[in-house]
């Protein structure tokens, strides 16, 4: 596709329940990221790919949190025993590589009820 | 802790007239400087950018002025359009590493 698309555009889902997020990056991008958005707030980052290793996890809150990106394209992230505070806008971007611009996916809308 | 700062969170300006959108930042290792718009319910679309080693860089009727020094940096948009309301955000990044954003700054372009 043209640009970066993200699946769900929204997902409710029970605190403790476990949810994917999928992130499709434009076609040959080698960096892909995750932020976290809250409502107010700039987006927070999570993790950030290049390739298909994690580069920088630092920003993943703690372990119930992980991202995969197995062939260097599509990437999932995956949070486990949801709480209400995971509820935000979840961004996935990428970028063909060092100072360049990065593109922005509409984002996955998560709600934990 | 708030690498990157817009101390502004909303901002109004007459059509035609000039907006300037400002940012700050504390890590002086930061080399690579952006701009995002974002409409509501959408992700941040790219404005423009401007590399450390310049100071100035403009597209159209946008401009990003960077003053290493005082770690600030500005962006201008001349002539306001009312289709230019929407959230800026300024980001940063050292050495291509992920990029941190401000908290936004709400523009309305009064028509």
């Amino acid at each position: 596709g043209a640009g970066v698309s993200q699946t769900p555009s929204n997902k409710v889902t029970e605190k403790g329940k476990y949810v994917e997020l999928r992130c499709d990056p434009i076609s040959g991008h080698t960096a892909l990221y995750w932020y976290r958005q809250s409502l107010g707030q700039g987006p927070e980052f999570l993790i950030y790919f290049q390739g298909t290793g994690a580069a920088d996890d630092s920003g993943l809150p703690n372990d119930r949190f992980f991202a995969v990106r197995p062939e260097g394209s599509v990437s999932t992230l995956k949070i486990q025993r949801t709480e209400r505070g995971d509820s935000a806008v979840y961004l996935c971007a990428s970028s063909s590589g060092e100072h360049t611009e990065a593109f922005f996916g509409q984002g996955t809308r998560l709600t934990v009820v | 802790d708030q690498q990157v700062k817009q101390n502004s969170p909303s901002l109004s300006v007459q059509e035609g007239r000039i907006s300037i959108l400002n940012c700050d930042y504390t890590n002086s290792m930061f080399d690579y400087f952006l701009w995002y718009k974002k409409y509501p319910a959408e992700g941040p679309t790219f404005l423009i950018s401007i590399s450390s080693i310049k100071d100035k860089n403009e597209d159209g009727r946008f401009t990003v002025f960077l003053n290493k020094s005082a770690k600030h940096l500005s962006l201008h948009i001349v002539p306001s359009q009312p289709g230019d309301s929407a959230v800026y955000f300024c980001a940063a990044s050292a050495y291509g590493n992920q990029f941190y954003f401000g908290t936004g700054t709400s523009l309305t372009v009064i028509p």
